[in-house]
């Protein structure tokens, strides 16, 4: 069974305005933290904001915020004013355990977002 | 500056030869981990090292092999026997293995093209 599900696998949004794009996820364990990933055209991931399970409040970065539903098991990226320099594949993933110790993140299939003039 | 370097950028491999990605961090991290990406997929691990001389597999070890030697290296050999290795491949690391708030450091990836 998918882990990390991101249903939309191409977005486009107008220059400035907001834009969301969504993540569920699947998880027995208490304890997670949630990761969402920049990928531009180069290739390099850049890590954007990050999100505990047991955090109280939404994690903000800069024009990133996570709204974050533990009861529906929901994790979306909020992108506020959105720039042309936004057009990227974005990654949300899941810090999961390993068998032998130590942990690992299980990415999604990604969102393709394309920011229009 | 810290970071993850990752050669060669591009690769081209004939059919049954084996081919070796590099993979050198400054960062001091412990943990240093090899992903998979192809279209459609997500990233999928490979293999991971959370200490000096000791590896384990990941999801889809397969037709891969890696060592580590040293704290700073993590090269991935795509054997012959890996069927289908076009792809995308991302090499990251960590300094803590558990992956608090801060998550992975990525290289910027090879891009392996079987001719």
């Amino acid at each position: 069974a998918q882990k990390i599900t991101q249903t939309q696998p191409g977005m486009f949004v107008q220059e400035k305005e907001a834009v969301t794009l969504d993540c569920t996820y699947d998880t027995s364990d208490p304890s997670y933290g949630l990761f969402w990933y920049k990928q531009p055209s180069s290739g390099e991931m850049i890590f954007l904001i990050y999100q505990g399970s047991y955090d109280q409040q939404n994690a903000t970065e800069g024009r990133y915020s996570l709204n974050f539903q533990k009861a529906r098991k929901s994790a979306n990226l909020v992108i506020s004013a959105s720039q042309l320099g936004d057009s990227a594949m974005y990654f949300c993933a899941m810090r999961e355990r390993l068998t032998g110790g130590g942990n690992k993140l299980t990415f999604g299939t990604g969102t393709q977002l394309k920011v229009e003039l | 500056d810290g970071g993850i370097t990752q050669s060669p950028k591009y690769l081209f491999r004939k059919e049954g030869q084996n081919v070796t990605l590099s993979c050198e961090q400054n960062l001091n991290h412990d943990a240093m981990y090899w992903y998979r990406q192809d279209p459609g997929q997500g990233l999928r691990l490979i293999y991971y090292s959370q200490i000096v001389n000791d590896f384990q597999k990941g999801d889809i070890a397969e037709g891969y092999s890696v060592s580590r030697e040293k704290k700073e290296s993590f090269p991935l050999t795509v054997t012959s026997a890996q069927k289908n290795p076009t792809a995308f491949y991302l090499c990251a690391s960590s300094i803590d293995p558990e992956l608090g708030e801060y998550g992975y450091t990525f290289g910027s990836g090879t891009r392996l093209t079987v001719v």
